[in-house]
């Protein structure tokens, strides 16, 4: 069956640090590919998503590519700040839609000043 | 955006007794709502999807009977775990979306301990 793999946590980093969260998938087919993020008391939000090998989605500073090949979907981030702390999951749905999400057991991240 | 509420953010009960948490759309009328369940750094596994006005479809292993699910209306759906038990304490998440294959928007949560 489709199982996401991530880092476990928490990665603790200094403000400005370069950030890197690891993801690996198993699939079958060709599924699409999720960040989700969740701030403290609140819902999981969509991150940023790519549909299909060499994509690379961003949204807010992070980037994540598509790799094929290495079957990964690492999350990163050039300068991170205060306000980026939060538990990221890495996520995939091997159907058309979105209505079957596989999730990684989610990734804390604290920044500090 | 989209938002998914969620009641109670967090109840403690009693072994035995049976707990409600409802699921709501508050600016959307959602045709399919899932719920979640996620043990401490553990994954979020689905446990259930319901559409509005039909049964909900259970995943292997989740006993429907336990976990009662009612999709009312097109912008509530309770999750009932009845006769918890101990083993039952975990976090349950209910996502909701507009048409089938759109984005899921998540509620909060809610941390249920039974005692």
């Amino acid at each position: 069956g489709d199982s996401v793999t991530q880092m476990e946590g928490p990665v603790t980093l200094s403000e400005e640090a370069f950030l890197t969260i690891n993801c690996t998938y198993t699939a079958t087919g060709y599924p699409s590919l999720f960040w989700y993020v969740q701030y403290p008391g609140e819902g999981l939000q969509l991150l940023l998503k790519a549909t299909k090998a060499d994509d690379k989605g961003s949204n807010k500073g992070f980037e994540a590519t598509y790799r094929k090949e290495t079957t990964s979907f690492h999350l990163e981030k050039g300068s991170v700040q205060v306000s980026d702390s939060a538990v990221y999951f890495c996520a995939l749905t091997s159907d058309s839609g979105y209505s079957t999400l596989t999730f990684g057991k989610g990734t804390m991240l604290l920044v500090s000043p | 955006g989209a938002v998914v509420s969620q009641h109670p953010s967090w109840v403690i009960c009693k072994s035995g007794t049976s707990v409600k948490i409802e699921c709501r759309s508050l600016d959307f009328q959602a045709t399919t709502m899932f719920w979640y369940r996620q043990f401490p750094k553990q994954s979020l596994m689905l446990m259930a999807t319901s559409n509005e006005g039909s049964k909900a479809t259970y995943e292997q292993g989740v006993e429907k009977d336990k976990f009662l699910i009612n999709h009312a209306s097109l912008t509530l759906s309770t999750l009932t775990v009845t006769s918890a038990h101990p083993e039952d304490s975990s976090f349950y998440i209910c996502s909701a979306i507009l048409v089938l294959g759109n984005e899921q928007f998540f509620g909060p949560g809610t941390r249920l301990t039974v005692l």
